[in-house]
């Protein structure tokens, strides 16, 4: 089951920033990092963002991660048509002890 | 070449019982924890287990708990995942994912619990 919330959908048009949000609570975005991950159709996930902001090598600056309280969010900037696919977010969970999952969002590039 | 694959996915009846293995090569190990985690046909991700690197500390998530069991061989570099008492709801595509965030993730195995 998601305890993390995110919009289902988002979209921009090429060159476009595009903001993905992850709403969660205290024993989870609240004490815990934040990690957001990227699925392309037919794929696996990859990992985008680790510890709320940082970029794996490999990952392009357009993506920016950022965490305030309990919620954190996705920035996509100059928005690629390369970027359409599902994008989740996910942070340990304290309470449960396990890792949590966001509903996921689909990004579509107009 | 730092990969993770998984096997042992297939079809199973209600009730039943498999094993999976996510085989890593490329890097050290025994260094990284890993994670198991499933993602049901046209679904989100779901977690599934966690175990440290000398597999002292081990979670589960609760759709899990009782019915599967996490374990791992560092001199094989391989961790393991005994799914039993399976069920239609655990059906889904299982990956296993290195350390922190998941920096590796490998292509997945399908699981499809059916009668």
């Amino acid at each position: 089951q998601s305890v993390l919330t995110q919009p289902p959908s988002a979209s921009g048009t090429p060159g476009q920033r595009v903001t993905i949000s992850c709403s969660g609570s205290r024993s989870n975005i609240g004490s815990n990092y934040v990690y957001w991950y990227q699925q392309l159709p037919g794929t696996g996930p990859k990992l985008l963002i680790y510890r709320n902001n940082q970029r794996p090598s490999g990952v392009p600056d357009r993506f920016s991660g950022s965490k305030s309280g309990t919620s954190a969010s996705l920035a996509i900037s100059g928005l690629r048509s390369e970027d359409e696919a599902d994008y989740y977010c996910a942070a340990w969970d304290d309470s449960l002890s396990g890792y949590v999952f966001g509903t996921g969002t689909k990004v579509t590039v107009l | 070449q730092v990969q993770l694959v998984e096997s042992g996915g297939g079809l199973v009846k209600p009730g039943g019982s498999l094993r999976l293995s996510c085989a890593a090569s490329g890097f050290t190990f025994s260094d990284y924890y890993i994670n198991w985690i499933r993602q049901a046909p046209g679904k989100g991700l779901e977690w599934v287990s966690h175990i440290s690197t000398g597999g002292s500390t081990i979670y589960y998530a609760d759709s899990v708990k009782g019915r599967f069991t996490i374990s791992r061989d560092n001199a094989k570099n391989s961790v393991y995942l005994q799914m039993n008492s399976l069920r239609a709801e655990d059906t889904a595509v299982y990956y296993c994912a290195r350390g922190e965030g998941g920096d590796i993730w490998g292509q997945g195995t399908m699981v499809t619990v059916s009668s």
